[in-house]
């Protein structure tokens, strides 16, 4: 079974530029989750998505950062402009569970995009 | 949302030694996951145990979920186990992930 992928796997801007990054997830799964993990730190959510709408996207920066699942399988995460301290990793997740649905279901992590802001 | 706490933050182990870490969380929750961070950032599942013990190799875990802590237990410990492991606990309803802050672990020759 193919993982979670993620691409590019490394990306250097300048401050104010725009970038996007691609996933997709683990065949089947409906559940897909946007990580930033800053330096020295665990990752922190930034959006989650149920098929093709959006679950929770509280800690999202709206006014900079967007990101779709139009056809319920792969997402875009688009950061617009960049700024210093969205150097991260940015790590995207996937799971075969639903919101209320019963059960345990193991979250699945692809290789992540390092982005470098200048 | 729940909160996570891992402990030590930072461990430093002779090859061979033994080492447990340990995960708090503060609510109940429907699934708690170790994983491992190589070199390279990717997060790597190493279990997936809401409740029990498991094993794999010279790792084992243990949930006890009505106290609301896991244990990762390391034996005779190899350099290739150095980096940073994270716990992370799910809430129930809404497939929410919590991570903890991660237990970054170095194993010397």
């Amino acid at each position: 079974e193919a993982g979670v992928a993620q691409s590019p796997r490394y990306k250097i801007i300048e401050k104010r530029q725009s970038v996007a990054f691609w996933c997709n997830p683990i065949s089947g799964h409906a559940t897909l989750y946007w990580y930033q993990q800053i330096l020295g730190q665990g990752p922190k959510l930034l959006i989650q998505f149920q098929n093709n709408g959006v679950v929770d996207d509280s800690q999202l920066p709206k006014d900079r950062f967007s990101a779709e699942r139009l056809k319920g399988v792969d997402s875009t995460l688009k950061i617009q402009p960049a700024k210093l301290e969205d150097s991260a990793v940015y790590l995207c997740a996937s799971t075969g569970g639903r919101v209320g649905l019963a059960g345990n279901y193991e979250q699945y992590f692809g290789p992540g995009t390092r982005l470098t802001v200048t | 949302g729940i909160q996570v706490e891992q402990s030590p933050p930072d461990l430093i182990l002779q090859e061979g030694a033994n080492s447990t870490l340990r995960c708090n969380f503060s609510d109940s929750v429907n699934n708690l996951q170790w994983f491992h961070q190589n070199p390279w950032g990717q997060l790597i599942n190493l279990f997936y145990i809401p409740s029990g013990t498991k094993q794999n190799g010279r790792l084992s875990a243990t949930t006890v979920a009505t106290e609301r802590y896991s244990l990762l237990y390391i034996s005779s410990s190899q350099t290739t186990d150095s980096g940073v492991y994270f716990c992370a606990s799910q809430e129930e309803y809404f497939n929410k992930f919590y991570f903890g802050s991660g237990t970054k672990l170095n194993v010397k020759p």
